[in-house]
């Protein structure tokens, strides 16, 4: 079945440094590639997505490239701000279900 | 426009008792899920609603596990008898019917 493989947390970084998270995915076809991302007392948040290979789903200075060679979809930002502290969910659906299957998720703390 | 509302944010019970969770979705969206996000996991599908028909609900533990949505607006899930292992933060998302899915800020269970 769909799985997604996630980076294991914690995660503490300073403000301004380079941030990844690895996620990778095992899945039937071709899938939709997602990252979520809960603020502390808040829900689950689209943070950027991607829907073919080669996609770029980039938001809020965050992005991630749909790789189907190495079947990843890491997630980048190149200056974390304290604001970014949060947990990060990388999440698919595969075609013709609607279905979100996530990762584990990875708590990331930016410190000052 | 209004989010996912989901109520009641807080829920404690002890094991043996019943407790029910409401959603009501995005105005408009036709699709609506429930998820389970067991403490240090990610949420995983518990039941799937398009309109008022169930499309999946091969994950839900039917023993003791139920959902509705009668009129294909707002959905009730229901839990009888709770057991420890229930433990955990329900989600309510709803979609319009593609990729992407709006979650609401979850109910938070405890059981004792």
């Amino acid at each position: 079945g769909d799985s997604v493989t996630q980076m294991e947390g914690p995660v503490t970084l300073s403000e301004e440094a380079f941030l990844t998270i690895n996620c990778t995915y095992t899945a039937t076809g071709y899938p939709s590639l997602f990252w979520y991302v809960q603020y502390p007392g808040e829900g689950l948040q689209l943070l950027l997505k991607a829907t073919k290979a080669d996609d770029k789903g980039s938001n809020k200075g965050f992005e991630a490239t749909y790789r189907k060679e190495t079947t990843s979809f890491h997630l980048e930002k190149g200056s974390v701000q304290v604001s970014d502290s949060a947990v990060y969910f990388c999440a698919l659906t595969s075609f013709g279900n609607e279905k979100l299957t996530f990762g584990t998720g990875t708590r990331l703390t930016i410190i000052p | 426009e209004a989010g996912v509302a989901q109520s009641p944010r807080y829920k404690i019970i002890e094991k043996r008792q019943s407790v029910a969770f409401w959603c009501n979705p995005i105005s408009g969206h036709a699709t609506l899920y429930w998820y389970q996000q067991i403490l240090g996991q990610g949420p995983k599908l518990l039941i799937q609603f398009q309109n008022n028909g169930v499309v999946d609900d091969s994950q839900l533990p039917k023993d003791r596990f139920s959902a509705e949505r009668l009129k294909g607006v707002d959905s009730t899930l229901k839990i009888q008898p709770a057991k420890l292992e229930d433990s955990a933060v329900y989600l309510c998302a709803s979609s319009l019917g593609g990729d992407t899915q709006y979650f609401g800020p979850g109910t938070r269970l405890t059981v004792l």
